[in-house]
């Protein structure tokens, strides 16, 4: 149980594109979802919270007309990177929190983003 | 300031070779601690939650426990396939954030 997915693993997109990216909660519902960027040998930093049904808090420092964030029901969330820049190829990865289990957070196999 | 420090910053073992982890925390309010496990290129695996000192849990090799201040995660008699970076976070406010560790890199060596 507490599975989560990522659409797509992997992306190569250019310079000035957008690029959206899935999180779902497989088998439990989401109230929270969480998005992360990881950087080389570096832990995760934080970007935003989303609830399901209202806007995502960003955290500081993150642009959030950058990183549009969409929680539009229980099992999924989207993360858009618009105009994409080489500065933003990281490792993307969410987590979600199955309220039934208690604090825990469960993440995705994260998201490779690379701008040319 | 909430903060969350894990030593050492890697280990290298042999296979066989027990040794523990090491994650520190300075939190107003520990509403739980978690540990979790990742893979190069991959998102964190979970492992254990612990919520009040004294507490412990146990999966396979591994054994985390904690304490007022810190947490330790010891491994017993680890095999190469528990290589990998091992994270503390701690959750301190209501709004379910993590404040996380750098991690450990722990290499098993057959």
């Amino acid at each position: 149980g507490a599975v989560v997915s990522q659409h797509p693993s992997r992306v190569i997109c250019k310079s000035g594109t957008s690029v959206k990216i899935e999180c779902r909660s497989l088998d439990f519902q989401a109230t929270t979802m969480f998005w992360y960027r990881q950087f080389p040998k570096q832990s995760l930093m934080l970007m935003a919270t989303s609830n399901e049904g209202s806007k995502a808090t960003y955290e500081q420092g993150v642009e959030k007309d950058k990183f549009l964030i969409n929680h539009a029901s229980l099992t999924l969330s989207t993360l858009t990177v618009t105009s994409a820049h080489p500065e933003d190829s990281s490792f993307y990865i969410c987590s979600a929190r199955d309220q039934t289990r208690g604090n825990e957070q469960f993440f995705g196999p994260g998201t490779r983003l690379t701008v040319l | 300031e909430d903060q969350v420090t894990q030593s050492p910053e890697a280990l290298r073992l042999q296979e066989g070779e027990s040794s523990s982890l090491n994650c520190s925390y300075t939190v107003s309010g520990l509403r739980g601690l978690f540990w979790y496990r990742q893979d190069p290129g991959k998102g964190p695996e979970f492992l254990f939650t612990l919520y009040s000192a004294g507490e412990e849990k146990e999966k396979e090799r591994l054994k985390a426990t904690l304490t007022k201040k810190e947490s330790f995660l010891h491994i017993t008699a680890p095999k190469p396939e528990d290589s990998a970076t091992y994270l503390c976070a701690v959750q301190a406010g209501s709004n379910y954030q993590l404040i996380w560790g750098a991690g450990t890199k722990l290499i098993i060596k057959p």
